[in-house]
């Protein structure tokens, strides 16, 4: 069974970086058939899905075009993690973050997620 | 707004019937499969519905998954309390860019 522990700040002053991290037990992170996702939560954008990695021989990285210009998901093939970084924060970016793998059978689906991180975006 | 829209809230009596539906467009749920999302107050989402249809392994067959053109539909019957959640549709959608991962806003299910 696969579970997802996330780490982090619950704090990010504007301007600054995100980061966050999500550790991985019961698959890998260069499975050649799952994807590692970012998706966050707020009362104003609902959930909203911000950016996958995935390995295919080699890595691969999608963005949602909302956040493309300031973030960064990377994976930890030593530590069996993932992680996400957004720069450039402003308040609007105040939400519970979660990591989630992604599967696929005929299409893409979320089937293991994180328990979520509150990110107070605040001076 | 979101791409994908759902009913804000739906009601119905333990033991009874509800359906949630998702609309969409030909950029996402009329070329893609849907995936549909419990969300348990405090917890995070879980998911119920993949592939349109498929339930995973765990998940009782009161909950079922249909579609038809650029719509989808979440059934759940015999009706408990702890079915009142947060319900989320969510599939691919290719209107902007080469694709985003969208979700419905959501529907907020009471059992009266």
């Amino acid at each position: 069974q696969v579970q997802l522990q996330q780490s982090g700040p619950g704090l990010v002053k504007p301007s600054q970086t995100l980061s966050l991290t999500c550790a991985i037990s019961g698959d890998s992170v260069s499975s050649n058939t799952a994807s590692w996702n970012w998706i966050r939560q707020s009362p104003s954008r609902g959930l909203e899905w911000l950016g996958r990695t995935k390995y295919r021989s080699k890595w691969y990285n999608d963005y949602a075009v909302s956040v493309k210009s300031r973030i960064i998901i990377n994976a930890d093939t030593s530590k069996n993690q993932f992680s996400l970084q957004l720069n450039s924060v402003t308040p609007e970016d105040t939400a519970v973050y979660y990591c989630a793998r992604g599967s696929s059978s005929n299409w893409y689906f979320f089937d293991s997620w994180g328990q979520g991180t509150l990110v107070t975006v605040s001076s | 707004q979101s791409v994908l829209t759902q009913p804000p809230s739906v009601s119905a009596a333990p033991g009874q019937k509800v359906t949630i539906s998702c609309s969409g467009s030909s950029s996402n749920i009329g070329n893609y499969y849907v995936s549909w999302y419990q969300q348990l107050p405090g917890t995070a989402p879980k998911l119920l519905i993949y592939d349109s249809n498929k339930r995973p392994s765990g998940i009782p067959d009161r909950f079922s998954g249909s579609g038809s053109g650029t719509s989808a539909t979440l059934g759940i019957t015999g009706l408990q309390t702890g079915d009142e959640a947060d319900y989320y549709c969510g599939t691919w959608d290719t209107t902007v860019s080469a694709g985003n991962w969208v979700f419905g806003g959501g529907t907020k299910l009471t059992v009266l």
